[in-house]
């Protein structure tokens, strides 16, 4: 099945500083979502992007479905960033339709 | 409702019962998943559930795992003669269920096996 890769794994950042986010896969995807799990565990939808790029606030992705990488930028980050942030693609043998998570980056913003 | 529901929001049992866990997922959404996320770890694919259509029960880690889907809607996932490494949250999340449609997750089930 298809490999999601995650980097970094953990990152520390002070509070206003910027950081990217780099999600690897290993097949084509037709789908590929950003999410930020709270601390309270709730998984929240940032981004749908299995191609180009958006803004959203603070928060900006690019994918790049060609070489098989997806980019989540966070500027002026706050201390409400912390958490984990997974990448998901679709796994094309289901017809991109099954979900296939990252390991996910874990970050904290200290004040 | 308004977004996906997840009942109860914590469980605690003792080893060897059977617990169900339910999802009600967005009106509408025909695509239907479940997952598992055991402490600090990533997300496990459980089952997957698109319309009439057959569900892709690969992610089932043993037989005492079961789901279904009643309606096109709500499911129900059953754990028999529950084990201590059953302890996780268990997520539900629902989509419109075209291969570009995004995926919303509900707040979870934490399950505790004592």
């Amino acid at each position: 099945g298809i490999q999601v890769e995650q980097s970094p794994p953990d990152l520390i950042l002070q509070e206003g500083a910027n950081s990217t986010l780099r999600c690897n896969f290993s097949d084509s995807v037709n789908n590929l979502q950003w999410f930020h799990q709270n601390p309270w565990g709730q998984l929240i939808n940032l981004f749908y992007i299995p191609s180009g790029t958006k803004q959203n606030g603070r928060l900006s992705a690019t994918t790049v479905a060609t070489e098989r990488y997806s980019l989540l930028y966070i500027s002026s980050s706050q201390t409400t960033d912390s958490g984990v942030y997974f990448c998901a693609v679709g796994e094309r043998r289901t017809g991109f339709q099954k979900l296939v998570f990252g390991t996910g980056t874990r970050l904290l913003v200290s004040p | 409702g308004a977004g996906v529901s997840q009942s109860p929001s914590n469980k605690v049992t003792e080893k060897g019962k059977d617990v169900e866990l339910r999802c009600d997922p967005i009106s509408g959404h025909t695509a239907l998943y479940w997952y598992r996320q055991s402490l600090g770890q990533g997300l496990e694919f459980l089952i997957y559930f698109q319309g009439n259509s057959a569900p892709d029960k690969s992610g089932l880690p043993s037989d005492r795992f079961s789901a279904e889907r009643t309606g096109g809607s709500v499911s129900t996932l059953t754990i028999q003669r529950t084990q201590q490494e059953d302890s996780a949250v268990y997520l539900c999340a629902s989509s419109l269920g075209s291969a570009y449609t995004e995926a919303f997750f509900g707040q979870g089930t934490r399950l505790t096996v004592v």
